[in-house]
């Protein structure tokens, strides 16, 4: 069975500054979708990044990146610039045939002022 | 686009009580919906996949008598906990995926639902 695993439950990080929250998984498959989702306070999911893992570049998405690892099975989130709106949980998602999702335990993310 | 709705987002309600919750997706088709349920600061855990016409397809130990999925449009589908009980409280989240045969396509969540059994 698939897994997600985040190893880090909180993190923290200076305004400003970069931050790196860590995610690894386990699979069989050989093509497969990854995601990191943020939920702020008001708990909704909000997409941050995918990685479709038959791609090699790494995925960016303004201050947001990815580090892709396929044979390692890791990919982390690189968070560039931390502003204070980024603290949240960041959950790390991989999909499965039939399209579900199996969710990581999350990171919480605090950003200092 | 990809917008989810999902409604009521607060319901407290006496022990016995039947709690329907709906999820729409506003702006596109989705024949699959799923719903989780989250404790707080945990993950979220999938419950059930609900398709459009057909049976909702429950994950192991999810009480499929308890929890009653419909999906009766490609557009909304509705979780009902039947006689709910204080063990029932969470935090019910929806997700729909725009189309199939679009691979790449992410799941796009509603803003949940905060359920308070008393």
């Amino acid at each position: 069975a698939q897994t997600v695993t985040q190893s880090q439950p909180e993190m923290s990080v200076q305004e400003a500054e970069t931050v790196t929250l860590s995610c690894t998984y386990d699979t069989s498959e050989s093509d497969y979708y990854l995601f990191w989702y943020k939920q702020p306070p008001s708990r909704q999911m909000i997409l941050v990044i995918r990685q479709e893992a038959y791609k090699q570049q790494n995925a960016t998405e303004n201050r947001f990146s990815v580090n892709f690892q396929k044979a390692a099975k890791s990919f982390s989130l690189k968070i560039s610039d931390s502003q204070l709106g980024d603290a949240a949980m960041y959950f790390c998602a991989y999909r499965m045939v039939g399209n579900k999702l199996v969710f990581g335990a999350g990171t919480i993310l605090r950003v200092k002022s | 686009g990809a917008v989810v709705s999902q409604h009521p987002s607060r319901v407290i309600c006496k022990s016995g009580t039947s709690v329907k919750i709906e999820c729409r997706s506003l702006d596109f088709q989705a024949t699959t919906m799923f719903w989780y349920r989250q404790f707080p600061k945990k993950s979220l855990m999938l419950m059930a996949t609900s398709n459009e016409g057909s049976k909702a397809t429950y994950e192991q130990g999810v009480e499929k008598d308890k929890f009653l999925i419909n999906h009766a449009s490609l557009t909304l589908s509705t979780l009902t906990v039947t006689s709910a009980h204080p063990e029932d409280s969470s935090f019910y989240i929806c997700s729909a995926r725009v189309g199939t045969g679009i691979a790449n396509q992410p799941q796009h969540f509603g803003d949940g639902t905060r359920l308070s059994i008393l």
